[in-house]
């Protein structure tokens, strides 16, 4: 069943600009990740955050999670063309590991 | 290099030839599992294995079989490939299968089947 829904499902912005992605999801959560999938190949692991977690940073990223709200944001602060990417955030809800992806968001970043 | 590697990369098969693609890990990892990846549907888990023997599965685990005989590789096998498999597939591990612990992903096995 798909948990994430992510908003928007593109979007194209100027290098240096910021960019903010946006993931809602349906149930209780113990962590929410984000991954990141350049064209056809596989995915890398960017982020996690706690569910007893409200924001979290690494690097030029910054997360934040609303467990009441059950969302997420992924901000890129002073984008850079190798940003271009699709980005996903995957929910973990169980005891087994399990992610539920969400459907990505494309990010291109024009030089 | 800590890698997932998946072979083969790209594959074009015909409806009912039996296909495995394989995952290999060098982490040690205990946790393993495979994904599809479809347009519009994002990645989709297939099954999983929290170690070794022990396989579960996932959200759309029908046409698809695994098997976990060792820590290090976790086999995905098509026995009658159709059409509808077509898709992107990947493999993927962790640590362990408790929560809280990224996965790090395979390239990727983009499979046609006509």
């Amino acid at each position: 069943s798909q948990q994430g829904e992510e908003d928007p499902q593109a979007l194209s912005i100027q290098e240096g600009e910021n960019a903010t992605m946006n993931c809602s999801y349906k149930t209780s959560i113990n962590n929410l990740q984000w991954y990141r999938q350049n064209s056809g190949r596989g995915l890398v692991h960017l982020i996690l955050i706690r569910s007893n977690e409200r924001e979290k940073h690494s690097g030029r990223l910054r997360v934040t999670l609303d467990t009441s709200k059950k969302s997420s944001s992924l901000l890129i602060t002073a984008s850079r063309a190798a940003d271009t990417a699709s980005y996903f955030c995957a929910t973990d809800a169980s005891n087994t590991g399990k992610l539920i992806f969400g459907q990505g968001t494309t990010l291109q970043v024009k030089p | 290099e800590a890698q997932v590697t998946q072979n083969p990369r790209y594959l074009i098969t015909v409806t009912g030839k039996k296909l495995t693609v394989t995952c290999s890990q060098n982490m040690n990892h205990e946790y393993m599992s495979w994904y599809r990846q479809d347009p519009g549907l994002g990645l989709r888990q297939i099954y999983y294995s929290m170690n070794v023997e022990v396989t579960d599965k996932g959200d759309v685990p029908e046409g698809y079989k695994v098997s976990r005989k060792e820590k290090r590789n976790f086999p995905l096998i098509l026995e009658s490939p159709s059409p509808n498999q077509t898709s992107l597939y990947f493999c993927a591990s962790s640590l362990s299968g408790t929560s809280g612990i990224e996965q790090y992903f395979g390239p990727g096995t983009r499979l046609t089947v006509t």
